[in-house]
């Protein structure tokens, strides 16, 4: 079955205490981004990644790294986390970059940081 | 910069009721492609419909339709005759064909809507 799995699905940290959010696809897609949702802000795009190794910036990046050392997996770290990272996480991913490919979203990681 | 306007925060209907969300972007793009997506209480979001900016049709799938019009830039969805499970937040969201923006979504803030039996 195509799909985006993310783990874990829900997580509650403390500040400061390093942790990663793991994503995985399995259709040999291109385009892999991550995104954080909150309450009247809608979701907005922290990284994504073009290909293996190529990554960038989106409109949220600050207090997050990514890699991409292997096409399937994109993993999301938060180095220290703070409480106003407190929030859902989306994976995506698509065939390629560009609107006309559908982007398939993973299940979400529910992230509280005390 | 694109932008995406969702002005109704939250509706509250009766089943039965049709429901209009309204939707509204910004783009300097002459091609883009606009989204609607379902948020269900699980979390999980649901692609809900497609639209390049090329292709001004409206599109009816069952009880859901779409009013697409370059003219006021709106991609607004309606519900005919709503039930309570398609309580849920709905989003709209927009993209560029991969350019600036690298297909970036944007995403409006979202309308919970709430169907009372």
């Amino acid at each position: 079955e195509a799909q985006v799995t993310q783990n874990p699905r829900y997580l509650i940290t403390v500040t400061g205490k390093k942790l990663t959010v793991t994503c995985s696809q399995n259709m040999n897609h291109e385009y892999m981004s991550w995104y954080r949702q909150d309450p009247g802000l809608g979701l907005r795009q922290i990284y994504y990644s073009m290909n293996v190794e190529v990554t960038d910036k989106g409109d949220v990046p600050e207090g997050y790294k990514v890699s991409r050392k292997e096409k399937r997996n994109f993993p999301l770290i938060l180095e220290s986390p703070s409480p106003n990272q407190t929030s859902l996480y989306f994976c995506a991913s698509s065939l390629r970059s560009g609107g006309y490919n559908e982007q398939f979203f993973g299940p979400g990681t529910r992230l509280t940081v005390l | 910069a694109q932008k995406v306007t969702q002005a109704q925060t939250e509706i509250s209907v009766v089943e039965k009721e049709d429901v209009t969300l309204d939707c509204v972007y910004e783009t300097r793009d002459t091609t883009y492609y606009l989204f609607w997506y379902k948020q269900p209480p699980s979390g999980e979001l649901v692609f809900l419909i497609r639209r390049n900016s090329f292709d001004e049709q409206n599109e009816i799938s069952g009880r859901y339709s779409w009013n697409f019009q370059k003219s006021t830039s709106s991609f607004n969805f309606t519900i005919t005759a709503s039930q309570v499970v398609d309580s849920a937040v709905y989003f709209c969201a927009l993209s560029d064909p991969g350019g600036t923006s690298y297909g970036k979504l944007t995403f409006g803030q979202g309308t919970i809507l709430t169907v009372h039996p």
